[in-house]
């Protein structure tokens, strides 16, 4: 299947500071991306749905001001996690679909997810 | 608002065993798609089957098969021979293709037992 990376992996910040998390697609471009977060043991919660050259499209309760999505090309989508706190903590996970071809059935692939610690 | 249950949050099953996984979802939505996905230890998703809503027949890979119950919108995978390396959290997911967005259950956790 389709490559998705995330990066970084892990990441370690202190409060106040502002992380990004990077989201590329490796050999499809992805109209779309996806944002989820995960608490430990949890499920994938939707953040936000990112789509190329527009607005990224939030979720009900959370903050737009503090998670900035930019998904300035077909290949990239960044998240910023902006004065971070500790319960930002959590375990972020982008996915990303091709808009070309028929309908929810492109498959979404998902990246290998980034563990974020604020201390 | 669609919704994803999944009530077994662990099961556990002998080597070469086979074992079923529960999903049900709600919605009022016509054209949609369930996945079941899998995430290891490492924690990255992976796709383990997909099944169109419009599609009587059930989808199979391999030893992994689902069982589609449109009218009762239920969705269960079985798992066949399992494996140790099947050892991980097994999400359901729900996807309009509408939106493309995907709502996961809560997980089950399962674990194969040499």
């Amino acid at each position: 299947g389709a490559v998705v990376s995330q990066h970084p992996s892990r990441v370690i910040c202190k409060s106040g500071t502002s992380v990004k998390i990077e989201c590329r697609s490796l050999d499809f471009q992805a109209t779309t991306m996806f944002w989820y977060r995960q608490f430990p043991k949890k499920s994938l919660m939707l953040m936000a749905t990112s789509n190329e050259g527009s607005k990224a499209t939030y979720e009900q309760g959370v903050e737009k001001d503090k998670f900035l999505i930019n998904h300035a090309s077909l290949t990239l989508s960044t998240l910023t996690v902006t004065s971070a706190h500790p319960e930002d903590s959590s375990f972020y996970i982008c996915s990303a679909r091709s808009g070309y071809g028929a309908g929810l059935n492109t498959e979404a692939f998902f990246g290998q997810g980034t563990r974020l610690t604020v201390v | 608002a669609q919704t994803v249950t999944q009530s077994q949050p662990e099961m556990s099953v002998q080597e070469a065993e086979t074992v079923t996984l529960s999903c049900t979802y709600d919605t009022s939505e016509n054209n949609y798609y369930l996945f079941w996905y899998k995430q290891p230890p490492s924690r990255q998703m992976i796709l383990v089957i997909r099944q169109e809503a419009y599609k009587q027949q059930n989808a199979t890979e391999n030893r992994f098969s689902v069982n589609f119950q449109k009218a009762a919108k239920s969705f269960s995978l079985k798992i066949s021979d399992s494996q140790l390396g099947d050892t991980a959290m097994y999400f359901c997911a729900f996807g309009t293709s509408g939106t493309y967005k995907y709502i996961f259950g809560t997980g089950t956790r399962l674990k194969v037992l040499a």
